[in-house]
């Protein structure tokens, strides 16, 4: 139930695109969802996060959308860049834990210039 | 400003040793938290520490342990170490005086190898 888990494993998306990753979870009890991208040979660094009482945020070029009765939750790159290539993980954690993440598997971006 | 400091960077052990992982966390930050990266198992949680008190452990067995300093610093140690433990570990400081954000700041982390 800790789960959380996340598609597709890689992606490959022509400059100028736009590129989806899913995740899916099962506790009810997780509040907090942020996502994360990770160069080679780098730390994850947080990219957007969102609360589930919102549906949507965007930042920039980055919007996560929030499903709650789904128990899903996405991020799209618009406009996505050849500099976006990196992996991305989503997460979620339990209300008054926000540093215990459970994150997703990843997903490895490739954006074709 | 700094970002967070993890050494070493790279290390090789056998199966059987110890290893202390260090990491400074960015000035001013008091917590730290610890993940593991693995190709298999992706980034798991294994502890947190704030102000010298371990707050929350991840489902890691009890050979990996750590520890934070009066000045934030951390240590990680894994004892008797396993084919298994090789990974990427990384450290994460964070503002938990913030109305709990969560934002995490990742080090370029610690790549043990086991041999």
């Amino acid at each position: 139930q800790q789960q959380v888990k996340q598609s597709p494993q890689s992606l490959i998306v022509q400059k100028g695109g736009i590129s989806i990753i899913n995740c899916a979870y099962e506790n009810t009890a997780f509040d907090y969802f942020p996502w994360y991208q990770q160069f080679p040979g780098k730390g994850p660094a947080l990219l957007i996060a969102i609360r589930p009482d919102v549906s949507e945020k965007k930042e920039g070029r980055f919007t996560i959308s929030f499903n709650k009765s789904a128990k899903q939750f996405s991020l799209h790159i618009m406009d996505s860049q050849p500099g976006d290539s990196a992996t991305y993980f989503c997460a979620a954690a339990l209300s008054g834990s926000a540093r215990q993440l459970t994150f997703g598997s990843g997903t490895q971006l490739t954006v074709l210039p | 400003k700094a970002g967070v400091t993890q050494t070493p960077r790279y290390l090789i052990k056998t199966r059987g040793q110890q290893v202390t992982l260090s990491c400074s966390p960015i000035s001013g930050h008091r917590s730290v938290s610890w993940y593991q990266q693995t190709p298999g198992q992706g980034l798991q949680f294994l502890f947190e520490y704030f102000s010298e008190t371990q707050r929350n452990k991840g489902n890691f067995p009890g050979r990996f342990s750590g520890r934070q300093f009066s000045n934030s610093r951390s240590e990680m140690n894994v004892s008797t170490l396993e084919l298994g433990d090789s990974a990427l570990y990384l450290c994460a400081s964070s503002l938990p005086g913030l109305p709990n954000t969560g934002e995490l700041f990742f080090g370029e982390g610690s790549r043990l190898t086991v041999l």
